[in-house]
């Protein structure tokens, strides 16, 4: 059984601070691992897509690192403000059949 | 650009009745993927297709679940009958192709949320 995992569950800062979450997935059979913020009502909107150990990915104020070695990956927001409040998920996708597996997600809350 | 289009948002109807979800992928897309997001096991993958095939279906709960895609723009996932425990929001999401290092994410639709009485 595939088990991709999510830390914290839910994280409170205020506007202005810099905050990171966890992703832990299995680190045999890697093919990709995707990062998505999901918003209240709407749908998932991909944030980076990661393939390679060691990459780094950036947009914005938000970062991604990679470590398929030892299976996680973390996100980074600076300077968080209140429109990235939002559930922030990654997905793991194995080789042998490009499986998507979601973690639970981190769900972030700024306060202004 | 249009996204992924789903309709219905909302769906009601009493427990037996046959549900039909339906998707139309972004045009060019050769992956299609259909996923259930419910408060207890969060976004899970029901099916995907490739290139109109079904490439994967271990993740439909039960034979009362069916997807089929009969062409590259559109894709239905139907529920018969359906129970309570149906209940949840329906995601489609397609996506361009992968292999030989080329990935790309998944564009979502808005869902539907379907609720059995």
């Amino acid at each position: 059984i595939l088990n991709v995992e999510q830390s914290p569950q839910s994280l409170h800062v205020q506007e202005g601070d810099s905050t990171n979450f966890t992703c832990s997935f299995p680190s045999s059979n890697f093919y990709a691992l995707h990062w998505y913020r999901w918003e209240t009502a709407k749908s998932p909107e991909a944030l980076f897509v990661m393939t390679l150990n060691g990459d780094e990915k950036k947009k914005g104020r938000i970062s991604a690192t990679l470590n398929t070695k030892e299976g996680y990956s973390y996100l980074y927001i600076k300077g968080s403000q209140p429109e990235d409040s939002a559930t922030y998920l990654c997905a793991f996708m194995s080789t042998g059949g490009f499986k998507t597996i979601f973690g639970a997600g981190t769900r972030l809350f700024v306060k202004a | 650009d249009a996204g992924v289009i789903q309709s219905p948002r909302h769906e009601v109807t009493e427990m037996g009745q046959e549900v039909t979800l339906r998707c139309k992928p972004i045009s060019g897309h050769d992956y299609l993927f259909w996923y259930r997001q419910t408060m207890m096991r969060g976004l899970e993958l029901l099916i995907y297709f490739n290139n109109n095939v079904p490439i994967d279906d271990s993740g439909m709960p039960e034979d009362r679940f069916s997807a089929k895609m009969p062409n590259a723009s559109f894709s239905t996932l139907k529920i018969q009958p359906s129970e309570p425990r149906d209940s949840a929001v329906y995601f489609c999401a397609s996506s361009l192709g992968w292999g030989a290092g080329y990935n790309q994410p998944q564009h979502f639709g808005d869902g539907t949320r379907l609720s059995i009485l």
